[in-house]
């Protein structure tokens, strides 16, 4: 049973510039979260996917976006690339059906350095 | 003020001690609670998860929450070397989690 998958695993890029992080899902997930977690520091929820739209979303500025697919894999697009961006991007997914007694499962996470 | 804090340690423990890990929040709204534990280049991974005040029971864990107190800890009986990992408290209302900056733990054999 695979978990969840985060690719990739490292990316470097330069001030200004677009990244875009991919996720799928824990099988039998349908409900994606996306974190950013700078060093030493918790995860910070950016937001959450279920059926293709943006359901949640935290303290983040509109440079992050996002996407889910109909096979409810998921985006994240980070515009604009900022130093301060520097962080590993994790990815959680839980099922929908019992999200409210259902606890996120993440994966390894991406780790983005801007230069 | 954040809405979850935990001690960021480090807490450093002798190979077989009692390890308590704790985080307290202001948020009454939280309804469910977690431990995760986080070795190094890993993701967070579930160790613990309840949703009402008590102690919840899993091998050599112990979640225990006070929401009286909004208080939650985890308590690790017979600490193993491979238990060394930044621990990681979380909460939810039921659709977004808020962590804690999570408590490095290293166990000495």
């Amino acid at each position: 049973d695979a978990g969840v998958t985060q690719s990739p695993t490292h990316l470097i890029k330069t001030r200004g510039q677009q990244v875009t992080l991919r996720c799928s899902p824990k099988s039998g997930h349908d409900t994606v979260s996306w974190y950013q977690q700078a060093l030493g520091q918790g995860p910070q929820f950016i937001f959450q996917y279920y059926e293709e739209e943006e359901r949640q979303r935290g303290n983040f500025p509109d440079r992050f976006s996002g996407h889910q697919f109909p096979n409810y894999s998921s985006e994240l697009n980070v515009n604009a690339l900022l130093l301060g961006d520097s962080a590993l991007y994790l990815c959680a997914s839980s099922p929908r059906a019992g999200a409210i007694n259902q606890p996120q499962h993440f994966g390894d996470g991406t780790r983005l350095s801007i230069l | 003020q954040k809405e979850v804090e935990q001690d960021p340690g480090p807490l450093s423990v002798p190979e077989g001690a009692i390890v308590s890990l704790n985080c307290t929040y202001s948020n009454s709204a939280f309804q469910y609670f977690m431990w995760y534990r986080q070795y190094s280049r890993k993701g967070p991974e579930l160790l613990m998860y309840t949703y009402s005040s008590g102690n919840k029971e899993d091998g050599r864990f112990t979640a225990q929450v006070d929401k009286s107190s909004k208080y939650i800890s985890l308590f690790i009986r017979d600490s193993q070397p491979s238990d060394s990992a930044t621990y990681l408290c979380a909460m939810s209302t039921g659709n977004q989690f808020y962590f804690g900056t999570g408590t490095s733990l290293t166990v000495i054999p």
